[in-house]
């Protein structure tokens, strides 16, 4: 158990829905980052946050946003869901920016978008 | 943008062989890391490398970054079958706060 929580565990939509997928960090973790593991893909960063403050953007779609809160645990939400959408998304924490910071792993979000 | 690159994508090893994955980086890094990911589970790290020609040993697992910054290997000697799994390498850039992680190399083991 890496101490970081993620919910739903499982999401089955329609295309054109929105959603919204939590996570909660760490404690003490002040990053947050959201990574897109399509099947047979490696881990696609998406967005990362610290202490509230947005710290780095990937390839992150338009119709994809995400925040982090004053308590420190982030959503990412997800809007006009396509087909190509359905994916694993994974959140990760660590203490602090820097990249050299270990990341510790949620068990993930499977969403399934029919 | 940096990318990173992983090969072999797959590697199907007898049990008691060893193996090695390759990680390979268009720009020097800063820093790679390791990951590895089980069947159904969640990344895990494995280890950092900081120096150039930094090599760390985890049991049967060592770990190589090259001397130019841009290219890292993990070795895994006597393969078992807890060694399944997905290995992804992750590095950043001098000026990039986010790691670029590789496609992974998916490990079977033959028992």
């Amino acid at each position: 158990d890496s101490g970081v929580t993620q919910t739903p565990k499982h999401l089955i939509t329609a295309t054109g829905q929105r959603v919204t997928l939590r996570c909660s960090p760490r404690s003490g973790d002040l990053s947050v980052y959201w990574y897109q593991q399509s099947l047979d893909q490696g881990l696609q960063f998406l967005i990362q946050y610290y202490n509230g403050e947005e710290r780095a953007k990937g390839n992150i779609l338009e119709r994809f946003s995400a925040q982090q809160f004053p308590d420190l645990h982030s959503e990412l939400n997800l809007s006009s869901l396509e087909l190509g959408d359905s994916a694993l998304y994974f959140c990760a924490s660590s203490v602090s920016s820097g990249r050299s910071n270990e990341q510790f792993f949620g068990p993930g979000t499977r969403l399934t978008v029919l | 943008g940096q990318q990173v690159m992983q090969i072999p994508q797959y590697q199907h090893v007898q049990e008691g062989e060893d193996f090695t994955t390759y990680c390979n980086s268009s720009t020097t890094l800063s820093n790679i890391q390791w990951y590895k990911q089980r069947p159904g589970g969640h990344p895990v790290f494995l280890i950092q490398l900081v120096k150039s020609g930094e090599v760390k040993k985890q049991k049967r697992l060592t770990f190589q970054f090259g001397e130019a910054k841009k290219n890292s290997s993990l070795h895994i000697t006597a393969t078992q079958t807890t060694d399944v799994g997905t290995y992804f390498c992750a590095g950043s850039a001098s000026n990039d706060y986010k790691l670029s992680f590789g496609a992974g190399t998916t490990v079977t083991v033959r028992a």
